[in-house]
Order: C-alpha cells, then structure tokens, then sequence
C-alpha cells in the first residue's frame, strides 16, 4: 500500500547550520508529496509540495525536489533558525482522497 | 486567511464519559476529514467526509466513536466512553475536492485527556 518514511529524530542542529530530513515514499502511481510542519500544541501547517517527478517545492528557505527514481523527497535549508524548531511531517496523496504521513520527525535548533 | 476552525481546544475527561469535538472547515471546502495523533507519531485517518457522505471510516472504532456532517459543512465526532487509550491530538482538516494537486488544510487541533 501506499506509505512514507522519515528518518527518526530527534534532529539537534546548531543555528545557521545545513539541515536536512530525509523521505521516501511507497506508491503507485504518481503521487503528490507535500512537507507540512507543526509546532508545539498546534496543529499542522502545509509547507511546500509537489505534484509531479523533478518538482522542486520551497517555501521560507525550504526545499525539496521530487525524485521518482529515488521515491524521494528529502527536505534541506541551507541555514536553520531557532525559530525553525518544530516537528516536520513528510505526507503524499495517490489521488487527493487520502493522505498517507510519516511518523515525523522532530527538530530542535539551538543558539 | 480562512482557517478550519476547531473547538475545544483542550478536553480533559474521565474515562467512560462522554466527549465531542467540533470542527467548522473552510467555507466551501467539500471534504473534510477527521485524523487522531498520538503524541510523537504522525496523524492517522479516522473518518473522511464528501460532503455529508462519509466515504472511508475504515479506522473509526464503531463500538465508541462516531462522526456526523449532516449539512455537508461543520462536523462533529463524539466518543462514548472514553478510554484512557483515547488521549491523543483530535485534528481536522478540510480540503475543496478530492484532487492531487491540494493539500488538506489543518485545524489547531483538540488535544483529550482521558483520566
């Protein structure tokens, strides 16, 4: 079936340094991949997304290109902030009915 | 900025009491979708709506929850009872129609407690 999977956090970084979140996905088809974040106590925010292979989704400094031949979609910033701190949830949909997300993983950026 | 709204924020509840969550999605925004997250894992779907027909409540635990959108915008989920094994994030979400090219747009989210 259908799934995604994150690297296991949590990620500790040190601020202005290079982050990055790995995914893949499992799918048939072709899926749309979507990166949504979420903040302590609140719920999730959509991030960046693509909807085709070699689309590069970016938003606030984020980006990630999707790989079909990998059935990636990795998530990089060249230079976190502590305000970045959040967990990250990397999620896709076959169709748009059903979202499938990843067990997320959990960022934390220190001064 | 339209925003699917949810309410309580915040529930705590004794176990085999009953509780209900609201969710009032973005206007216009056919299917709406109810996901439970358990802390530090990610959101799993409980029961999809188009419009006021639910399309997948696979994951919904028939004996104690159930969910309703009987006008085809707000929607509510209740369970009855409560178990402790229910203390989750109650999200939801709402999109405009099924399509690969829309995210769902998320709520801020009920956090239970079940004591």
């Amino acid at each position: 079936g259908d799934s995604v999977t994150q690297m296991e956090g949590p990620v500790t970084l040190s601020e202005e340094a290079f982050l990055t979140i790995n995914c893949t996905y499992t799918a048939t088809g072709y899926p749309s991949l979507f990166w949504y974040v979420q903040y302590p106590g609140e719920g999730l925010q959509l991030l960046l997304k693509a909807t085709k292979a070699d689309d590069k989704g970016s938003n606030k400094g984020f980006e990630a290109t999707y790989r079909k031949e990998t059935t990636s979609f990795h998530l990089e910033k060249g230079s976190v902030q502590v305000s970045d701190s959040a967990v990250y949830f990397c999620a896709l949909t076959p169709t748009g009915n059903q979202f499938y997300f990843g067990t997320g993983t959990s960022l934390t950026v220190i001064p | 900025e339209a925003e699917v709204a949810q309410s309580p924020r915040y529930k705590i509840t004794e176990k085999s009491q009953a509780v209900a969550f609201w969710c009032d999605p973005i206007s216009g925004h056919a299917t709406l979708y109810w996901y439970r997250q358990i802390l530090g894992q990610g959101p799993e779907l409980l029961v999809q709506f188009q419009d006021e027909s639910v399309v997948d409540d696979s994951q919904l635990p028939k004996d104690r929850f159930s969910a309703e959108r009987l006008k085809g915008v707000d929607s509510t989920l209740k369970i009855q009872p409560a178990e402790l094994g229910d203390s989750a994030m109650y999200l939801c979400a709402s999109s405009p129609r099924p399509s690969r090219n829309t995210e769902a747009f998320f709520g801020q989210g009920t956090r239970l407690t079940v004591v």
